[in-house]
């Protein structure tokens, strides 16, 4: 079964800096879909980027960015310009291609909490 | 606009009662789902739906029930035989495509007098 690793529980970096959450995965598959989502303290889980496997191109929004390494399995987010706005859990999702049994299903990994000082 | 909406945001259970958590999507999605979330932790998967009238156990589905009787709509009822049921609920929804991320509701909140 697949899962996901989030080895640092908990992160922080000054305001204005940048910041780099860690997240790798095990799959044996080539083609997959990976998410970052951010849970603030109001709890809802907001889609931050998203990246398919297929693709070299790291995915980028805004001030958001990963860096997607296929051979190593790694899958970490760079956030750029920290705002205050932005400490959250953090949590990295995989989900297999459509062919796979449980392709239906997000696996999560356990979560990092990211705290902005300011 | 779009979305999934759960209610209520609070509920308290007192024991011995069953009580049903609502989620309806208007994002014609046909897949949906229900995590719980301990303080703390990360997201555990109850049970999901890919089409109406079909549901599938997820991780810790002991004590826990739903129906899918609408597309729109996928309620969760906890038991009494969930015995630890305070945590935190969330409902999301899926199209099926698998570039697409699962969309959220905002969560309802279960806590037992």
């Amino acid at each position: 079964a697949q899962t996901v690793t989030q080895s640092q529980p908990e992160m922080s970096v000054q305001e204005a800096e940048t910041v780099t959450l860690s997240c790798t995965y095990d799959t044996s598959e080539s083609d997959y879909y990976l998410f970052w989502y951010k849970q603030p303290p109001s709890r809802q889980m907001i889609l931050v980027i998203r990246q398919e496997a297929y693709k070299q191109q790291n995915a980028t929004e805004n001030r958001f960015s990963v860096n997607f390494q296929k051979a190593a399995k790694s899958f970490s987010l760079k956030i750029s310009d920290s705002q205050l706005g932005d400490a959250a859990m953090y949590f990295c999702a995989y989900r297999s291609p459509f062919w796979i049994q449980g392709a239906q299903k997000l696996v999560f990994g356990q979560g990092t909490r990211l705290t902005i000082n300011p | 606009d779009g979305g999934i909406t759960q209610s209520p945001k609070y509920l308290f259970r007192k024991e011995g009662q069953n009580v049903t958590l609502s989620c309806e999507q208007n994002l014609n999605h046909d897949a949906m789902y229900w995590y719980r979330q301990d303080p703390g932790q990360g997201l555990r998967l109850i049970y999901y739906s890919q089409i109406v009238n079909d549901f599938q156990k997820g991780d810790i589905a002991e004590g826990y029930s739903v129906s899918r009787e609408k597309k729109e709509s996928f309620p969760l009822t906890v038991t009494s035989a969930q015995k630890n049921p305070t945590a935190f609920y969330l409902c999301a929804s899926w199209t099926g495509q698998g570039n697409q991320p699962q969309h959220f509701g905002d969560g309802t909140r279960l806590s037992i007098l």
